[in-house]
């Protein structure tokens, strides 16, 4: 079956560090590629997706590539803020018109920016 | 476009009680609704997929005479928590996925004690 595998938490940060997020994943065909932020108390919100091998997804200035050869979706910010403070989940969904979109989650990775 | 809300927001119940949550797409039609389970620090767990019309798909491990789930419309899916317990305290979370397409857009969860 799908997993996701992200790498382990927490992180820790200084103001305008760079942020890496490495996440993995295992499935059959062609999945879409998602990542998620989580603020405290809220629900899940779309940060970037990516639907096929190559696409770059980007949104806030964070970015992530869609690696088929590698089977990584590593999360990437080239300088983070205090207001990324944050959970981060990768995510994979079966392609369009299969599957029903069932989508499948890694544990998540919590990220703190220090002023 | 494409926002998902719940309610309640935030529920206390007493032990025995039953608890209904319910999950609205409120600018697009979602023919299939997703309920996941959060508990603290950790990550998404799917309970069941919800399909307008018709029965809900239950994740193994989780009780369908304890979780009821009805997706009478295809702008409603509600989930109903019979006889609470303590150790059904939780944050439940939906997702909508809009007819026709893949991706999933998250409701804002529901935090539910159950004393």
């Amino acid at each position: 079956g799908n997993s996701v595998t992200q790498m382990e938490g927490p992180v820790t940060l200084s103001e305008e560090a760079f942020l890496t997020i490495n996440c993995t994943y295992t499935a059959t065909g062609y999945p879409s590629l998602f990542w998620y932020v989580q603020y405290p108390g809220e629900g899940l919100q779309l940060l970037l997706k990516a639907t096929k091998a190559d696409d770059k997804g980007s949104n806030k200035g964070f970015e992530a590539t869609y690696r088929k050869e590698t089977t990584s979706f590593h999360l990437e910010k080239g300088s983070v803020q205090v207001s990324d403070s944050a959970v981060y989940f990768c995510a994979l969904s079966d392609p369009p018109g299969t599957n029903a979109g069932k989508s499948t989650f890694g544990d998540g990775t919590t990220l703190t920016v220090k002023p | 476009g494409a926002v998902v809300s719940q309610h309640p927001s935030r529920v206390i119940c007493k032990s025995g009680t039953s608890v209904k949550i319910e999950c609205r797409s409120l600018d697009f039609q979602a023919t299939t609704m997703f309920w996941y389970r959060q508990f603290p620090k950790q990550s998404l767990m799917l309970m069941a997929t919800s399909n307008e019309g018709s029965k809900a798909t239950y994740e193994q491990g989780v009780e369908k005479d304890k979780f009821l789930i009805n997706h009478a419309s295809l702008t409603l899916s509600t989930l109903t928590v019979t006889s609470a317990h303590p150790e059904d305290s939780s944050f439940y979370i939906c997702s909508a996925e809009r007819t026709g397409g893949y991706e999933q857009f998250f409701g804002p969860g529901t935090r539910l004690t159950v004393l």
